[in-house]
């Protein structure tokens, strides 16, 4: 049983077009955390959320923490070819840092 | 560049072997964690080390074993080989321990079991 579900698993859309990514768990966190994954390479933060409804930016990208702190999501706006890659949300529990099965978004141009 | 050094990049052995990945973090960076990434089951933990000791420890085998080195350099044992240990394997580096710290990712190292 997976401890956080991502949804959905797969994305293709068209440059221009607007995008949300889901982070869902049963469980509380105390924060949550998004990576991005490039082929080749290994994940990189973009951005934690730690208190329960908050909203970060960060250019294009809006992150939200559920008010419960269950959930997550990711909204990206006017998706570009650069945005392309594996994204991947990550709660700390326990002191491990346990990571969703990813979104695989793809950007055509 | 993360500052996180795997090596080797590609490791290609077969059933039965025994291979050794190394992990070199971040200066400064006093915790590595070992992760397994496949395609069917995803980034998965498996043990992390903070200053040369073992802190947690999440879905390893008993066949893998890990440690961590006074320099803080870490290497990752994977024995008695089987085809379904093929994937992507990485290291990341810490200062502390989550959530507080970002975890930073090595580029990996992709071992093919044949």
């Amino acid at each position: 049983t997976q401890l956080l579900e991502q949804s959905p698993q797969f994305l293709s859309i068209q440059e221009g077009e607007n995008l949300t990514v889901y982070c869902n768990s049963s469980s509380v966190f105390s924060s949550l955390q998004w990576y991005r994954q490039e082929p080749g390479e290994g994940p990189v933060l973009l951005v934690t959320v730690v208190t329960g409804g908050e909203v970060k930016k960060l250019k294009r990208l809006t992150f939200q923490f559920g008010d419960a702190r269950k959930d997550s999501s990711l909204h990206i706006t006017a998706a570009q070819p650069g945005d392309t890659g594996l994204y991947l949300c990550a709660g700390a529990q326990t002191g491990k840092l346990i990571f969703g099965q990813g979104t695989t978004l793809q950007v055509k141009p | 560049d993360s500052g996180v050094t795997q090596t080797p990049k590609h490791l290609i052995t077969a059933t039965g072997q025994r291979v050794t990945l190394r992990c070199s973090p971040r200066s400064g960076d006093l915790s590595v964690y070992w992760y397994q990434q496949s395609l069917d089951q995803g980034l998965q933990f498996l043990i992390q080390y903070y200053n040369g000791e073992e802190r947690a420890k999440g879905n390893i085998l008993e066949r893998f074993s890990a440690q961590q080195f006074p320099d803080l350099h870490s290497e990752l044992n994977l024995s008695s080989l089987e085809l379904g240990d093929s994937a992507l394997y990485f290291c990341a580096s810490s200062v502390g321990t989550p959530p507080n710290s970002p975890l930073h990712f090595g580029n990996g190292t992709r071992l093919t079991v044949t």
